[in-house]
């Protein structure tokens, strides 16, 4: 089993609509998550960072995050053309330690049409 | 403030030969992950460097070996290239000091082997 889980897609939205991506954890340890988006060829970066149960809003972007269910979500708002990306969620620890690790999900490709 | 960087940005080698890639972490962090992600996966942990000792690997074989630096900087070398090691090697940063498990990802390297 996998220790974050998100569906690969792709996620056709129409522009202008709500993109709502979600993740799903294994390991109820994970007290961290993290929304990267990753464009074709280049390198994950961070958007969105949630730590406690509830929501997170940061402009167009909410994150979700239901410890009990172990369950994240990001909710983008009025989709643009240039939000077309892959959307890797990622879990850790709480806090900073230096032998712990963040894991990351497959992610889930996000295709915004005109 | 400098950004996470990487060197080289591309990388062409054959079967069986040794590879070092390199990393500068964020100014001000002194964490250094490797990861893995083959095309349309997500970042594979492949280990952690902190005080320059190896704190965290992931599930990746001997084959693949790193170092950290008294300034920070980090090596990944991977030995008996196989034509699997193909793929995007992100080097990500973070802080000890900072308390949260928030990192950031270089631009990466693209090896390829042959």
């Amino acid at each position: 089993q996998k220790e974050v889980e998100q569906n690969s897609g792709p996620l056709s939205v129409p522009e202008g609509a709500i993109a709502s991506l979600n993740c799903t954890y294994s390991d109820r340890g994970s007290q961290s998550f993290f929304w990267y988006r990753q464009y074709s060829g280049k390198s994950p970066e961070l958007i969105m960072s949630i730590y406690s149960n509830g929501d997170k809003e940061d402009g167009r972007f909410t994150a979700q995050l239901n410890k009990a269910s172990q369950y994240v979500s990001l909710l983008i708002r009025d989709s643009q053309p240039s939000d077309s990306a892959t959307y890797l969620c990622a879990g850790g620890p709480r806090f900073y330690s230096s032998a712990s690790k963040i894991i990351f999900g497959s992610g889930t490709r996000l295709s915004i049409r005109p | 403030d400098a950004g996470v960087t990487q060197s080289p940005t591309h990388l062409i080698k054959t079967r069986g030969q040794q590879v070092t890639l390199r990393c500068s972490p964020k100014s001000g962090h002194d964490t250094v992950s490797w990861y893995q992600q083959a095309l349309g996966q997500g970042p594979q942990f492949i280990f952690q460097y902190y005080e320059e000792e190896e704190r965290q690997r992931g599930n990746f074989p001997d084959r693949f070996s790193g170092h950290q630096f008294p300034n920070y900087s980090s090596e990944l070398n991977v030995n008996a290239l196989l034509l699997g090691d193909s793929a995007l090697y992100l080097c990500a940063s973070r802080s000890r000091q900072a308390m949260q498990e928030t990192q950031y990802f270089g631009p990466g390297t693209r090896l390829l082997v042959l």
